[in-house]
């Protein structure tokens, strides 16, 4: 059964600094991996989405980078700013059909 | 840009009442999702729904959830019998096709008291 966690549970930075949160999952067969971003009782926002066939992706200040054989993604955020204060979550879709979640990592960029 | 809608944002109801949670997915999408978040936990899967039928359920989607696309639009979750534990965000989800990004609704949140 695939099982993804988020490391760390929470993080606070300054405003500027370049972030990395981590996502490992245990099943290393995935079609995808799906990066999200939660603010406080609202929907989910997608970010970034690799395909198993790639080893990152780049939307603006993001990169997620995908090391399937180990299990492994990481969300690489340059130069913080306070409006990316949220929950950002990772998923993995498991054969293309529906995502399995990690608990997520709360991030607050102060100002 | 093209959302997924659902409504109502916040429902409270008695135990034991049934309830329903509507979606509106993205016009053009195919795959329909349901998804639950309890407080404080992880987001879980329910149900996926594809050409008019449940393509998978989770163990959470027992005898006592159905979901229904009763037209060209909407795409509903009804709880036949509320339980204190089906006290959660519910999020709908859709996409055009298999292995692309998912659009999530805002979510509603619903209360079992």
């Amino acid at each position: 059964k695939q099982e993804v966690t988020q490391i760390p549970a929470a993080l606070s930075v300054p405003e500027g600094e370049n972030l990395v949160l981590n996502c490992s999952f245990t099943d290393s067969a995935i079609y995808n991996l799906q990066w999200f971003r939660q603010d406080p009782g609202k929907g989910l926002t997608s970010l970034l989405l690799i395909q198993s066939s790639q080893r990152e992706q780049t939307s603006g200040r993001l990169n997620a980078s995908l090391d399937k054989s180990s299990g492994r993604s990481t969300l690489y955020i340059a130069a913080s700013q306070p409006g990316d204060s949220a929950t950002y979550l990772c998923a993995v879709d498991p054969y293309g059909n529906k995502l399995v979640f990690g608990a997520g990592t709360i991030l607050r960029v102060k100002s | 840009e093209p959302e997924v809608t659902q409504t109502p944002s916040h429902q409270v109801t008695q135990m034991g009442q049934e309830v329903i949670l509507r979606c509106v997915p993205i016009s053009n999408h195919l795959y329909f999702y349901w998804y639950r978040q309890i407080l404080g936990q992880k987001v879980e899967f329910l149900v996926s729904f594809y050409n008019n039928e449940i393509s998978e359920k989770s163990e959470i989607f027992d005898d006592q959830f159905s979901v229904e696309r009763p037209d060209g639009s909407n795409f509903t979750l009804k709880i036949r019998s509320t339980k204190l534990e089906d006290s959660a965000m519910y999020f709908c989800a859709s996409r055009w096709r298999d292995r692309v990004f998912y659009t999530f609704g805002s979510g509603t949140r619903l209360t079992v008291v």
